[in-house]
């Protein structure tokens, strides 16, 4: 079975720019969440999907956002970039996000700001 | 939230048991310990979770004290492939859903 599939893996961009992210999750598996990986905050939750629907959302501004697609495919977008949004951006994909179901992560997207 | 407490870092020697020890004091009766670790450069791996009962699989064993206030992961032949940090994540349930919350983990380094 095909793990959870990021990318691009690498990408760089410049201040006030935006960027796309794209994820696609294990096979059947409806829940995708996203995590910003960094070495001061370590990993931080931004957001989950489910059935398209957002049901779930950290702490970071309206910059950062998602979409997911019938297929369960998910898009994170962040506009107007800024130094601070370098980090490793993870994907992370589970049945439907129950208590007792692990998420599994792909290998992230390593986002660096010029 | 339910938080973990885990050493910053462990020492083991290859082909040693290495007993990983977490803290989750406030956890509530209906939230599972999760255990991941992460290889440098490559996404959290899933390595087992629990919720009263010990667990075991293919890569480690989950030890759960019986109120439920810490666990140990045990490897039980650690290689030089452990090499990872590992997180103890005790799942957080909020007005919106459930999240993982991750701390800054274990650095466990296995020495030849």
């Amino acid at each position: 079975k095909a793990g959870v599939t990021q990318t691009p893996r690498y990408l760089i961009k410049t201040r006030g720019q935006q960027v796309t992210l794209s994820c696609s999750p294990i096979s059947g598996h409806r829940s995708v969440s996203w995590y910003q990986q960094t070495p001061g905050q370590g990993l931080q939750f931004l957001f989950e999907y489910f059935s398209e629907t957002q049901r779930n959302k950290g702490n970071f501004p309206g910059r950062f956002s998602g979409r997911q697609f019938s297929n369960s495919r998910s898009e994170m977008n962040v506009s107007t970039l800024e130094l601070g949004d370098s980090a490793l951006y993870l994907c992370a994909s589970s049945l439907e996000g129950g208590v007792g179901q692990p998420q599994h992560f792909g290998d992230g997207t390593r986002l660096s700001i010029l | 939230d339910a938080k973990t407490t885990q050493p910053p870092s462990m020492d083991c020697a290859e082909g040693r048991a290495a007993n990983l020890p977490c803290n989750h004091s406030t956890i509530s009766g209906n939230e599972y310990v999760y255990w991941y670790r992460q290889i440098h450069s490559q996404g959290p791996q899933y390595i087992i979770h629990g919720l009263k009962n010990n667990e075991t699989n293919e890569m480690a064993s989950l030890i759960i004290t019986e109120d439920r206030k810490s666990s140990t992961l045990i490897l039980p032949h650690a290689t030089l492939r452990d090499t990872a940090v590992y997180y103890c994540i005790v799942r957080v349930v909020n007005n919106y859903g459930q999240n993982f919350v991750f701390g800054p983990g274990t650095r466990l380094s296995v020495l030849p």
